[in-house]
This record gives C-alpha cells, sequence and structure tokens, in this order.
C-alpha cells in the first residue's frame, strides 16, 4: 500500500535559518506528491504539489522537487520566519487510486525571532 | 473562494452518546473526506464520498458511520461514542476525478469524550 514517511519533529529554527523536512514515499505506480500546511488553530491548506517526477512545486519561498529515483519530496525555505510556525504534512494521491490522500506524521515547525 | 464550514469547533460529550458531526462546502465539490488528526498518527482516513448517497470506507471506519443526502453536506456518525474517539476531526471536498486536485479542508472540531 501507499506510505509517506516524514522527518519526526519538532524542529525549532531561528529567524532566517534554513528550513527542510525530509519526506519519502511508497507507492505502487506515480503518485501525485503535496505539501499542506497546518497553522495554529486553523485546518490544512495547499502549500505546493508537484505532479511527475522532476517537477518542482513552490509557494511563500518554499519548495520541493519530485525525485522518483530516491522517491524523495523534500521541503525547503531558505530564510524562515515567525509567521512559517505551523505543522507540515507531506502527502501523496495515486494516480489511478480513489483520490484519497496518505499522509505523513506531521513535522512540527518553530521560528523564534 | 472555496469554502469548508465545520458544525462545531469544540464538542464536548459522554461515553455512549451519539454524535454528529457535520460539513458543508460551498463549493460543488463531488469529493467528501473525513479524517481525524492525532499527534504522531498524521491524518487518517475515516470515510469519503464520491456523490450524493455514495460512501466508501477509509482506512480506519470503525465506530463511525456517515450520511450524504446532498451534494454540499457530509455528516460524520459516532453511534456511541468513546474515550478512544477523542480527537480532531477535519472535514475536506475535493472537485473532480484527478488525482492531483487540492483537497479543502475545515477548521476541525476537537471532540473530547468523557
Amino acid at each position: 500500500g501507499n506510505s509517506v514517511t516524514q522527518m519526526e519533529g519538532p524542529v525549532t529554527l531561528s529567524e532566517e535559518a534554513f528550513l527542510t523536512i525530509n519526506c519519502t514515499y511508497t507507492a505502487t505506480g506515480y503518485p501525485s506528491l503535496f505539501w499542506y500546511v497546518q497553522y495554529p488553530g486553523e485546518g490544512l491548506q495547499l502549500l505546493l504539489k508537484a505532479t511527475k517526477a522532476d517537477d518542482k512545486g513552490s509557494n511563500k519561498g518554499f519548495e520541493a522537487t519530485y525525485r522518483k529515483e530516491t522517491t524523495s519530496f523534500h521541503l525547503e525555505k531558505g530564510s524562515v520566519q515567525v509567521s512559517d510556525s505551523a505543522v507540515y504534512f507531506c502527502a501523496l494521491s495515486e494516480e489511478r487510486g480513489d483520490y484519497k490522500l496518505s499522509f505523513g506524521a506531521g513535522t512540527t515547525v518553530t521560528v523564534r525571532a | 473562494d472555496v469554502k469548508v464550514t465545520q458544525s462545531s469547533r469544540y464538542l464536548v460529550k459522554r461515553t455512549g452518546e451519539k454524535v454528529f458531526l457535520e460539513c458543508v462546502q460551498d463549493m460543488d465539490h463531488e469529493n467528501m473526506f473525513w479524517y481525524r488528526q492525532d499527534p504522531g498518527l498524521g491524518l487518517r482516513l475515516i470515510y469519503f464520498s464520491y456523490d450524493v448517497k455514495m460512501k466508501e470506507k477509509g482506512d480506519i471506519p470503525e465506530g463511525y458511520s456517515v450520511s450524504r443526502e446532498k451534494k454540499e453536506r457530509f455528516s460524520l456518525i459516532l453511534e456511541s461514542a468513546s474515550t478512544n474517539q477523542t480527537s480532531m476531526y477535519l472535514c475536506a471536498s475535493s472537485p473532480g476525478r484527478s488525482s492531483y486536485n487540492e483537497q479543502f479542508f475545515g477548521p476541525g472540531t476537537r471532540l473530547t469524550v468523557l
């Protein structure tokens, strides 16, 4: 079956530091890959996505590249802000599946001023 | 903007009570989902629905049921609440029939079962 493994947190950083959150996946076909973010007290919202190998998703200074050879979709941001404090979830959806998302456990990121 | 609303942000119930969690989306999406979110476990799918009166079991359906009588509304029912159902419940919706499509989430209902 499908599964997503992401780096355990919590992660605490200073403002302007570099952030990486590792995500690897197991899937039978050619999945679409997503990063969702959950700010305190809110539901999840899509941060970025990639639908095929070597695609790069980007949004709000975050980037992730779909690496089929390493089955990875690591999230990066070059200079974090306090407002980036949130829980980040990696997720996949199978190409020929039933449109369900399989989520990783989530990584809590806290950015200190 | 797509909006997914959930009937309550916080709910406290007693063991054995029947609990209804309501979700409404305003963008005419075909697909709707119920998840529970627990620390260290991420989101786990309880039930989902592709269309009115259609429902499919997710990964953890035991102890839950759902109802979708109208396209915009998807209800999660706990027939007899138990303490291990204390959790954050998230509803989501998505359009169409593509694995590429984004899911839009409601703010969540934090349910405590005493």
